[in-house]
């Protein structure tokens, strides 16, 4: 059955700091891979997403890149964090044609102090 | 780009009361989800409709697809504290593309 990994769970990170968030699928091959964003418990925003590796889609200019190395790997970074990247961030995969809905990993939460 | 509209924005009920929200869209889609999100968790797939009309259950949980592929409503019956979360319509217009989310409707719970 396929599984997807999100670490960490929590992260405290300073004004400044970089920031790298590993989301990992398995059991599953060529995926689309997502990276969402949620503020304050509500809605989610898009940040990116992959059809396949070294393929970035960005929904929102900001702060963040977004990179897919291996088939079932999706990064998210960012070299210097601001205040307002604090936030619940969700890793996602879907089939290739997304039909199915996707499925979500268990979400970081970063808070930027 | 488009819209899906999701209500009520919150709602805070009795333990044991029935529940609806629905999710309105300006264009037409093929595929309506429903998902719940706990607090601190990722969001988890309750029902998926692929055709309009279509009427589905997953225990106390009923979506309905609606007939002119613009809309869909999630109802729960005689809710209980789990139920707490958010609520997240999400719609897809064609084969392929991505997922449009609703804002969410946030139930509480009253035990």
């Amino acid at each position: 059955s396929q599984t997807i990994h999100q670490w960490p769970a929590t992260l405290v990170q300073p004004v400044g700091s970089p920031l790298s968030l590993e989301c990992t699928v398995e059991g599953t091959s060529n995926p689309n891979l997502y990276w969402y964003r949620q503020a304050a418990g509500r809605g989610l925003q898009l940040l990116f997403y992959s059809v396949g590796i070294g393929q970035i889609s960005s929904e929102v200019p900001q702060n963040l890149s977004a990179s897919r190395p291996q088939d079932r790997q999706f990064i998210l970074s960012s070299k210097k964090l601001l205040l307002s990247d604090s936030g619940f961030y969700l890793c996602a995969w879907s089939v290739s044609w997304g039909g199915y809905g996707y499925t979500f990993g268990s979400g970081t939460r970063l808070t930027v102090v | 780009g488009q819209q899906l509209n999701q209500s009520p924005q919150s709602m805070f009920i009795q333990e044991g009361e029935d529940v609806s929200m629905n999710c309105t869209s300006s264009s037409i889609f093929n595929t309506w989800l429903w998902y719940k999100q706990d607090p601190g968790e990722g969001p988890v797939l309750l029902i998926a409709l692929y055709k309009a009309g279509e009427l589905t259950s997953n225990g106390r949980l009923t979506a309905q697809f609606g007939t002119t592929r613009k809309d869909s409503f999630l109802n729960i019956s005689a809710s209980i504290p789990s139920d707490v979360g958010i609520y997240f319509c999400a719609g897809q217009e064609g084969s392929q593309g991505n997922l449009i989310f609703g804002k969410g409707t946030k139930l509480s719970v009253k035990p």
